[in-house]
């Protein structure tokens, strides 16, 4: 089966420290996402690439970091200079931008103390 | 602010009826999807309806777009207990002169709950 595969559900973290979410399409997908959503709250873009090697800011990129080196792999990194990082992160990949439907993985619920 | 807002935020109803929610946005755009999100679970999509189209179909989904009035409405018909999710609409906004931003925008969702 077809998907994307987010890991793990449930990460715990001290403040300081840098986390790194997982995130795998199998798929085919040229383009991936990173959302971040809190409680009661829409979904809000942190990253997103159209292509291997290259990704571009989301509206709040500001404490994170990504890469992009291979079609399938999309991972996230939640560094300590995120002011408020305890958050449930969705990935996403889609056939061709934004222009079709979203695929999300099941995502993952970070808490940070 | 968002570009897409639901309304309402909160909707409950028996089993059997129809449900309505409304999303409106600010700018124009390129097409406008619905998703839905069971709780704690990432999301599924519904339908996406592009600005040159006014109602699409599928299942029991009827979503309308009207681009005048900048709103959409989905309609779920003959409701299920296991219709219970949060509903979102999002859309993808041109900038001036007619070009995406390449964005999707997600608005804050309707909680729907279909009693039994």
């Amino acid at each position: 089966d077809g998907g994307i595969t987010q890991s793990p559900k449930y990460l715990f973290r001290k403040e300081g420290q840098n986390v790194t979410l997982s995130c795998e399409q199998n798929l085919n997908h040229d383009a991936m996402y990173w959302y971040r959503q809190d409680p009661g709250q829409g979904l809000r873009l942190i990253y997103y690439s159209q292509i291997v090697n290259d990704f571009q800011k989301g509206d709040i990129a500001e404490g994170y970091s990504v890469s992009r080196e291979k079609k399938e792999s999309f991972p996230l990194t939640v560094t300590s200079a995120q002011k408020n990082p305890t958050a449930f992160y969705l990935c996403a990949s889609s056939i061709e931008g934004f222009y079709s439907p979203l695929h999300f993985g099941n995502g993952t619920r970070l808490t940070v103390t | 602010s968002q570009q897409g807002e639901e309304d309402p935020q909160a909707l409950s109803i028996q089993e059997g009826e129809n449900a309505t929610m409304n999303c409106s946005y600010k700018t124009s755009i390129n097409n406008l999807q619905w998703y839905r999100q069971n709780s704690g679970r990432g999301l599924v999509h519904l339908i996406l309806i592009r600005s040159n189209e006014r109602e699409k179909h599928s299942g029991r989904l009827r979503v309308t777009l009207d681009t005048s009035k900048k709103s959409s409405s989905l309609l779920i018909t003959a409701s299920r207990a296991a219709d219970t999710a949060s509903y979102f609409c999002a859309t993808d906004p041109l900038g001036a002169g007619g070009t995406s931003y390449g964005k999707l925008t997600f608005g804050q969702g309707t909680i729907l709950t279909v009693h039994p």
